[in-house]
């Protein structure tokens, strides 16, 4: 079945440093990914689409220039968070759509961010 | 614009107890329907889905019916294991299943005692 593999799964960032989070679709193309954050105890918050070879699509209030998005290529996409603050730690969860598929969305295991 | 309404939790059941968790919609066209399943620390899992109205997903025991008269997906397993503790979420995509974002509710956390 579709995999989508994440990466890092769990980092810790001093403040004012920047984080890359990796998202590969392992064994499939995606045309599309998804990024959410989620908040402790609180659902999915989509904060981007990300299409490949086009800049992403963001969600009302989420700072573009803060989280960059690059989908440079059909497996991967991958989130920059940058000038990381405290207020930045979450847990983010990205989700790809194989490309012409109709077999649904699959996500990734998540990465845990810390920023102290 | 879509939304989905979803039971608050927590919810604390012993184990062998019936389950249900009750999840409504609000969406233009026919949207297609999903609960996914969230272990401590993962990302979420495809637990059952339906795209049409009258529809039944299923799995590992869970079911939950597409309900148009009702706008409804409720979530339902007659006996709970402690291992289906988790947080579940129900969502929903738009009519055309190709690049539609998902939308979620707030997700309810599931605790069974032995």
């Amino acid at each position: 079945g579709a995999v989508v593999s994440q990466h890092p799964s769990r980092v810790i960032c001093k403040s004012g440093t920047s984080v890359k989070i990796e998202c590969r679709s392992l064994d499939f193309q995606a045309t599309t990914m998804f990024w959410y954050r989620q908040f402790p105890k609180q659902s999915l918050m989509l904060m981007a689409t990300s299409n490949e070879g086009s800049k992403a699509t963001y969600e009302q209030g989420v700072e573009k220039d803060k989280f960059l998005i690059n989908h440079a290529s059909l497996t991967l996409s991958t989130l920059t968070v940058t000038s990381a603050h405290p207020e930045d730690s979450s847990f983010y969860i990205c989700s790809a759509i194989r490309q012409g598929g109709l077999d649904g969305y699959t996500f990734g295991s998540g990465t845990r961010l810390t920023v102290v | 614009g879509n939304s989905v309404t979803q039971m608050e939790g927590p919810v604390t059941l012993s184990e062998e107890a019936f389950l249900t968790i009750n999840c409504t919609y609000t969406a233009t066209g026919y949207p297609s329907l999903f609960w996914y399943v969230q272990y401590p620390g993962e990302g979420l899992q495809l637990l059952l889905k339906a795209t049409k109205a009258d529809d039944k997903g299923s799995n590992k025991g869970f079911e939950a019916t597409y309900r148009k008269e009702t706008t409804s997906f409720h979530l339902e397993k007659g006996s709970v294991q402690v291992s289906d503790s988790a947080v579940y979420f129900c969502a929903l995509s738009g009519s055309n299943f190709g690049n539609e974002k998902l939308t979620f509710g707030t997700g309810t956390r599931l605790t069974i005692i032995p």
